[in-house]
């Protein structure tokens, strides 16, 4: 059975600490997203990754940086915790030009006081 | 700029009732559409990847469509049931890009 793994599935964190959120694939995939889910503001991009140690800006990468070491591996980091960064987050793997189905973890559902 | 719309944002039918969502995306460059279904606290699931023009797919009660040259595709679900309650979301994919571009999902509810 394939995989998606998040680290975490509820934090909450303090407004200014340096929060990490990992999630790890175990199907060999290049492509690895992190994604934050909104009401009314669907799922949206914050980096993507192709290749180990390659990064890609999505749409709203601002507060956000994002690490990967490991091909399997993928962390988002979020330097400074605000309380708008207050979401669920998801991960997501898939594999070449996204021709084949993405999958995603189970979220994380952070909350920043 | 890309964007994916999605219709009807949500919807109510009755158990046994037969109902359809459409997804519209630009019609230049296209590479892939995906349909995945996202229940209550779990992971979105994929349901359907198209990547031709005049692709029909099914999986059990439910199918979907797909016309790349006007930028549409269709998502049934016949015989509705309580568990297909849950969000639709469909995605696209534009030439080699890796990036999805995603609607805001079909909330459907249906009573038993």
């Amino acid at each position: 059975d394939v995989k998606v793994t998040q680290s975490s599935r509820y934090l909450v964190k303090r407004t200014g600490e340096k929060v990490f959120l990992e999630c790890v694939q175990d199907m060999d995939h290049e492509n690895m997203f992190w994604y934050r889910q909104d009401p009314g503001l669907g799922l949206r991009l914050i980096y993507f990754s192709y290749d180990v140690k390659m990064k890609e800006k999505g749409d709203i990468p601002e507060g956000y940086s994002v690490s990967r070491e490991k091909k399997e591996r993928f962390s988002l980091i979020l330097e400074s915790a605000s309380t708008n960064q207050t979401s669920m987050y998801l991960c997501a793997s898939g594999e070449g030009p996204m021709n084949t189905e993405a999958f995603f973890g189970q979220g994380t559902r952070l909350t920043v006081v | 700029i890309l964007n994916v719309e999605q219709s009807p944002q949500s919807l109510h039918v009755q158990e046994g009732d037969s109902t359809n969502f459409t997804c519209s995306f630009p019609s230049s460059n296209f590479y892939a559409l995906h349909w995945y279904r996202w229940e209550t606290a779990k992971s979105p699931e994929a349901l359907f990847v198209m990547t031709l023009n005049g692709d029909e797919k099914k999986k059990g009660r439910i199918s979907a469509t797909l016309n790349t040259k006007e930028g549409y595709s269709y998502l049934y679900i016949k015989g509705s049931q309580p568990e297909d309650s849950a969000t639709y979301l469909c995605a696209f994919s534009a030439g080699n890009n890796r990036k999805l571009i995603w609607g805001l999902g079909t909330s459907l509810a249906v009573n038993p």
